[in-house]
């Protein structure tokens, strides 16, 4: 059974500060992985698509990727009130195309 | 407008009375999928259409049903609800161009069965 792994949280950051959030994943063939926020009572927006190992950034957001080690991070440079939401971690298998979610982590930044 | 439109989105239901919920996009997206997510267990995928008349399985799609006819629409049909089924759903529809991915969700429909 494929599995994405995140921590709960809540990950408690003061604002202008770097939150870090962090996913490990089990299949070694995974190709493409996903960072999404939702906010409390919305849907899941997609912020971050990585498939190639190494960082891409998107304004304040950078996202990371090893393979080999099998993690992806989510970096979110000088922190605002707004980001506070959860944090969903999602990867695409090698095999078939179904996307497999973590459980997300609550980020609040703090004021 | 780039849209994804699920109805209804709120519906209370009985045991074993069947229901469909609609799911339809405006961007021409090959890639179509349903989603359900508790508390607790997170957002997991029923079911996904990589297009018209092709459909598969996600990791929970026991008790559900799904049709790809056209393009545009993506329905989810229970055709005998259980209370476990009981959940916020959510229909997505998404395309992978030139290297980027663009995905967008609907609003969800939240089900109660009793």
């Amino acid at each position: 059974q494929k599995e994405v792994e995140q921590n709960s949280g809540p990950l408690s950051v003061p604002e202008g500060a770097i939150a870090s959030l962090n996913c490990t994943y089990s299949d070694r063939g995974s190709q493409s992985f996903f960072w999404y926020r939702q906010y409390s009572g919305k849907s899941p927006e997609l912020i971050m698509f990585i498939y190639s190992n190494g960082d891409k950034e998107d304004g304040r957001f950078t996202a990371q990727l090893n393979k080999a080690s099998q993690y992806v991070s989510l970096l979110i440079r000088d922190s605002q009130p707004s980001d506070s939401a959860t944090y969903l971690c999602a990867v695409i298998g090698n095999r078939d195309d179904k996307i497999i979610f973590g459980k997300g982590t609550r980020l609040h930044i703090l004021p | 407008e780039a849209q994804v439109t699920q109805n209804p989105r709120y519906l209370i239901t009985v045991t074993g009375k069947k229901l469909t919920v609609t799911c339809s996009q405006n961007m021409n997206h090959e890639y179509m999928s349903w989603y359900r997510q508790d508390p607790g267990l997170g957002l997991r995928q029923i079911y996904y259409s990589m297009n018209v008349e092709v459909t598969d399985k996600g990791d929970v799609p026991e008790g559900y049903k799904v049709s790809r006819k056209e393009k545009r629409n993506f329905p989810l049909i229970l055709e005998s609800p259980s209370p476990n089924q009981t959940s916020l759903y959510f229909c997505a529809s998404s395309r992978l161009a030139g290297g980027n991915y663009e995905q967008y969700f609907g609003p969800g429909t939240r089900l109660t069965v009793t």
